[in-house]
């Protein structure tokens, strides 16, 4: 049971350069979530979705776009990558809003130079 | 934004000692309160989601405790072991929105 597997692991970019992480679960959840992780700010929502072909904003939702055409898969999109998106992402899933724990990724490094 | 607190932000201890750290969230419109558990180099993993007041659940040498009126709620780990090393998170979820908003986590470090 792979759980909550996220692609790449890592990934360099220059400024201006597209890119989209990929975040497939195996567990039929319907909630999945794209979080980053910057030191001393927390875990901070980016999107999410509540079933397949939802998607809305998080906290911090500029410069990122997210897909769920599959229930299974939730894929967050850079069209124009600047410095300030390097960061650590990290896609979750749960079953739903109620008593559900959320289930996370292993993460995706990403440094934009 | 949602003011979801936790402190300290780090704590020393040694083996064999109790330890205790706090979350602080909205104590109005509450719906949950979760606790993590993220060891370095890995992803977070769930100890506890509590949703009742006065609502208090264990897991081994770690429990939790809530109160929504006041809006805290306490992490303690009994006879902390270099294992425990991490930082725990806690996640506040409010009213009937689908997000769940983090506290910047609490590091522990447990050393021999």
């Amino acid at each position: 049971n792979a759980g909550v597997t996220q692609t790449p692991k890592f990934r360099v970019l220059k400024t201006g350069q597209s890119m989209t992480l990929l975040c497939a679960q195996d567990m039929n959840h319907e909630y999945m979530y794209w979080y980053r992780q910057d030191p001393g700010m927390g875990l901070r929502l980016i999107h999410y979705s509540v079933g397949e072909g939802t998607t809305a904003k998080g906290e911090v939702p500029d410069g990122y776009n997210v897909s769920r055409l599959k229930k299974q898969n939730f894929l967050l999109g850079l069209e124009s990558a600047a410095p300030s998106q390097t960061s650590v992402y990290f896609c979750a899933s749960s079953y739903g809003q109620s008593n559900s724990p959320l289930h996370f990724g292993n993460g995706t490094r990403l440094t934009v130079t | 934004i949602l003011n979801v607190e936790q402190s300290p932000q780090s704590l020393h201890v040694q083996e064999g000692d109790s330890t205790n750290f706090t979350c602080s969230f909205p104590s109005s419109n509450f719906y949950a309160l979760h606790w993590y558990r993220w060891e370095t180099a890995k992803s977070p993993e769930a100890l506890f989601v509590m949703t009742l007041n006065g609502d208090e659940k264990k897991k081994g040498r770690i429990s939790a405790t809530l109160n929504t009126k006041e809006g805290y709620s306490y992490l303690y780990i009994k006879g902390s072991q270099p294992e425990d090393s991490a930082t725990y998170l806690c996640a506040f979820r409010g009213g009937t929105a689908s997000k769940l908003t983090f506290g910047t986590g609490t590091r522990l470090q447990v050393t021999l």
